[in-house]
């Protein structure tokens, strides 16, 4: 079955540094998604990103399906971007998300 | 407001009890799924439901078992508990099954003593 790699697993960054965060996966898959895992546990969406770039302020997201890769890309760091992102191959017909084990980020002012 | 709810969030439970997980989405999604994160984990799938059937199951126990009593519904009702079912279960829903990225609400973490 699919098997998702991100890394690192944990970064520190001084505030207004970039971040660069890496996803691979093992087989085709139909789209990568980006969640940003706030304290508390709840799951917030970030990108859905088949393939290509897509931005959202501060963040940029690329996949290359031939490549089997995706990134996140966090351009000057707030403290508030701290927390753990999480990367998920979605498959099948059944959307079903394989996720990786996350990077734990932690910008300090 | 969420959109998808999930009752309740803190749930404390000992072993060899049996609890239900409540999920409701108001969204008007026709797929429903479940999902656990135990410590140390990667968040990993457990059911698929579309138009309130399953479509797949990725959990080797049956005392795990979802219940869709209504189209918005997908319940998780857990018997025989045990420790290592502590975690937080999160309940997620798209349109459709397919390329949709699903929302998830926001978890009901779970521990047994």
């Amino acid at each position: 079955g699919q098997q998702v790699q991100q890394s690192p697993a944990s970064l520190v960054l001084q505030e207004g540094e970039n971040a660069e965060l890496q996803c691979n996966f093992s087989t085709s898959l139909n789209s990568m998604q980006w969640f940003y895992q706030r304290p508390g546990g709840s799951l917030v969406s970030l990108f859905y990103n088949p393939s290509g770039t897509k931005h959202s302020g501060r963040l940029t997201s690329t996949t290359v399906i031939k490549e089997r890769r995706s990134s996140l890309h966090i351009s000057s760091s707030q403290t508030t971007d701290s927390g753990t992102y999480l990367c998920a191959a979605l498959t099948g017909g059944n959307n079903k998300l394989t996720f990786g084990q996350g990077t734990v980020l932690s910008v300090i002012p | 407001d969420p959109k998808i709810i999930q009752k309740p969030k803190y749930l404390v439970a000992v072993t060899g009890s049996e609890k239900i997980l409540i999920c409701e989405q108001y969204l008007g999604h026709n797929a429903m799924y479940w999902y656990r994160q135990s410590a140390k984990k990667p968040l990993e799938f457990m059911f698929s439901y579309s138009y309130q059937k399953l479509m797949d199951n990725q959990t080797a126990s049956s005392r795990f078992q979802p219940q869709s009593s209504k189209k918005n519904h997908l319940d998780l009702q857990i018997t025989a508990l045990k420790p290592d079912d502590s975690a937080t279960y999160f309940c997620a829903s798209s349109q459709d099954p397919g390329n949709q990225a699903p929302l998830f609400g926001e978890g009901t973490r779970l521990s047994v003593l």
